[in-house]
């Protein structure tokens, strides 16, 4: 089954830009893998921000944007605020059906 | 805008079946995938399956021996079983709407523990 890898954590300066990955163990991620980022604070239900690589829901943030990037997906948050400290998942499509998340980035403000 | 919300007993015993539903309102199942997703305490999030409104499925390969989603379209909810639970099958439980490429809204979640 496909592994899908993000980095454990992440550290950001409030106002600073910083970018998380997701990379598949199959290869390189494509735009049909459809890649969706999730937000998730403590005790809270996790929020869909990013589908299709780059595609915006309404309610996200103007500074949370989704690439392709060396062959990863790729969540860039630019403008950090301290409520962006959170932890974020990826999911990609693997064909068949099947859906696999990464085992997600800690993301610290400080 | 939709609502989704997660139901059933907080509590099973381990070997025994899970059954949870998630009852969907502001919208109808229609035209929907619909997934269920878990998250063990303290741990990252694990796809569980889908749903199409139309009833076809897709499981997680490591959960599809014991899994079964089955959706009620005149109810607009979507059900969940899991049988012959363990300790490790404790989490928080999560339902999903998806579209083609796209998951947006999501439920608060049910927590179940395995114990007993």
């Amino acid at each position: 089954q496909t592994v899908v890898t993000q980095e454990p954590s992440l550290t950001v300066s409030p106002g600073g830009t910083v970018t998380l990955t997701c990379a598949s163990s199959t290869g390189a991620v494509t735009s049909g893998y459809y890649p969706n980022w999730f937000q998730q604070k403590p005790g809270q239900a996790p929020r869909t921000l990013i589908y299709s690589t780059s595609d915006k829901h309404s309610w996200t943030p103007a500074r949370f944007s989704g690439s392709l990037l060396g062959g990863k997906a790729a969540l860039t948050l630019s403008g950090v605020q301290p409520e962006d400290e959170a932890e974020y998942y990826c999911l990609l499509y693997c064909g068949g059906g099947l859906w696999v998340f990464g085992g997600g980035t800690k993301v610290t403000v400080l | 805008q939709e609502q989704l919300q997660e139901s059933g007993p907080g509590l099973v015993k381990p070997s025994e079946t899970l059954s949870l539903t998630c009852s969907v309102s502001g919208g109808s199942i229609s035209g929907y995938y619909w997934s269920w997703i878990r998250q063990p305490p303290g741990k990252g999030l694990e796809w569980i399956g889908h749903i199409y409104y139309s009833g076809s499925t897709n499981y997680n390969p490591s959960l599809k021996s014991r899994v079964t989603i089955s959706v009620d379209t005149s109810k607009n909810q979507i059900s969940l079983n899991l049988s012959s639970v363990t300790a490790a099958d404790t989490a928080m439980y999560y339902c999903a709407r998806v579209k083609p490429g796209q998951f947006d809204y999501w439920g608060q979640g049910t927590l179940v523990t395995v114990s007993s």
